[in-house]
């Protein structure tokens, strides 16, 4: 049950588009359609943001997007806010029927 | 409006045990898998274990396997989690989680589980 292994850091200014990506193995993100991406602000409980590698829960906007190609996924954030600000985690499904999640990701807006 | 509130954080010697609750309202809990996820201080989340809608089925982490075990009472809404032979490294926030299609939809505001001698 290894991490998914994400950039410890990322920016960019608002307006722009940034890209995080979430490397895994065959036996969780490459095996399965169940990759799911979670904001987290400081000292507040993470947010799901997509599911399903690419689907959108009601109430988020449409400005995150997900995708995947072979082991990995990644998490578009277009039109950077400064309340995008925060930890980005993805996580997917495991053949060992358990859940992974990836180390983070520091999302500073410039 | 779904929430989930997390209770039983505390501060316990290594070795000790500890049991986490978590109350659900705003949907039909015993329709739902949930989970238990843990954030140590400043560093990432842990998927911990989940439970499926009856309970017949669970699964843990590696890292607490044998120790931690997911339970749950569908007649009063609530999530629990027994921790025994606590480590210092179990030290973190303990968050319960409303689990669909393998992801987490919704989450509590965590629990603090402290391990110290």
């Amino acid at each position: 049950q290894s991490a998914l292994t994400q950039p410890a850091s990322v920016s960019g200014s608002p307006g722009q588009s940034i890209t995080i990506s979430c490397i895994g193995i065959s036996s969780d993100v490459g095996g399965y359609n169940y990759v799911s991406w979670y904001q987290q602000h400081p000292g507040k409980a993470p947010r799901l943001l997509i599911y399903d590698v690419s689907n959108w829960p009601s109430g988020v906007s449409n400005r995150f997007s997900g995708s995947k190609s072979a082991n990995t996924a990644s998490l578009t954030i277009s039109g950077l806010r400064a309340e995008d600000e925060a930890l980005y985690y993805c996580s997917s499904y495991t053949d060992s029927s358990s859940v992974v999640f990836g180390g983070g990701t520091k999302l500073t807006v410039l | 409006q779904v929430q989930l509130v997390e209770s039983g954080g505390d501060l316990v010697k290594p070795g000790g045990s500890l049991r986490l609750s978590c109350v659900a309202s705003g949907f039909t809990f015993s329709d739902y898998y949930m989970s238990w996820i843990r954030q140590a201080p400043g560093k990432g989340l842990e998927w911990v274990s989940y439970i499926s809608s009856s309970g017949s089925t669970t699964v843990y982490a590696d890292s607490v396997k044998g120790r931690f075990t997911i339970s749950r009472d569908n007649a009063k809404s609530e999530l629990y989690l027994q921790m025994s032979s606590l480590r210092v490294e179990d030290t973190a926030v303990y968050y319960c989680a409303k689990f669909l299609n393998f992801a987490h939809d919704y989450w509590g505001q965590g629990t603090l589980v402290t391990v110290s001698s």
